[in-house]
């Protein structure tokens, strides 16, 4: 079956450094991507969509990047701050009868900022 | 209130034991899922409902689990003769019709099931 999945599931950087966190995906006909974060305790919270017609999105601080080439997406955190430590989830968006969204989530990165 | 509500916060049921988990969506967000998220894991899609039409129940992992939605408002899910593989926590997520691809999310409720 068709899958969306993390490279690496813990990152740990510095405060003020970029950060990149990477997703791949396997089904080609994907054309909807969307990057949650999710902080301990809560439920996901929305940072940024692409679809498939571009190649990169920005955001304030976040910049997302699609390679439809390789089936690759990345989420790119400008001047990391403490605040971004959470664990950042891509997902991707198949559409359900009726309209609406089912959204299939990887495993998730968890972001270390450390001071 | 402002955001998806979800209770409990926590539930700890014993193994076999039917549980109810509630879902007080935004008002006026036509559409509603339910995920489960695994320790470590990411999200797995349970159910949708948009509106009054049929739901979506695909990802319901076995037949001891349903949801129930009245109009557009409160959902519960429950899970019967719960097992330990059930523990995991639960979310919840509406979406406006005008916006179905952003979802927004509860803060879950943690199911434990011993």
């Amino acid at each position: 079956g068709e899958s969306v999945g993390l490279h690496l599931p813990t990152l740990s950087v510095q405060e003020g450094d970029n950060s990149i966190i990477n997703c791949a995906y396997s089904n080609s006909a994907s054309d909807y991507f969307i990057w949650y974060k999710q902080e301990s305790g809560k439920g996901p919270q929305f940072i940024i969509d692409i679809r498939s017609n571009m190649d990169k999105r920005q955001g304030q601080r976040v910049t997302v990047l699609l390679n439809k080439t390789v089936k690759h997406l990345s989420l790119q955190i400008a001047a990391t701050q403490p605040g971004d430590s959470a664990v950042y989830f891509c997902a991707e968006n198949g559409e359900l009868t009726g309209g609406g969204n089912k959204l299939t989530f990887g495993t998730g990165t968890q972001l270390k900022v450390e001071l | 209130g402002a955001g998806v509500s979800q209770s409990p916060s926590n539930k700890v049921t014993e193994k076999g034991k039917d549980v109810e988990l509630r879902c007080d969506p935004i008002s006026g967000h036509t559409a509603l899922y339910w995920y489960r998220q695994r320790l470590g894991q990411g999200l797995e899609f349970l159910i949708y409902f948009q509106g009054n039409s049929a739901p979506d129940k695909s990802g319901l992992p076995s037949d001891r689990f349903s949801a129930e939605r009245t109009g557009e408002s409160v959902s519960t899910l429950t899970i019967q003769r719960t097992q330990q593989e059930d523990s995991a926590v639960y979310l919840c997520a509406s979406s406006s019709l005008d916006s179905l691809d952003e979802a927004f999310f509860g803060q879950g409720t943690r199911l434990t099931v011993v």
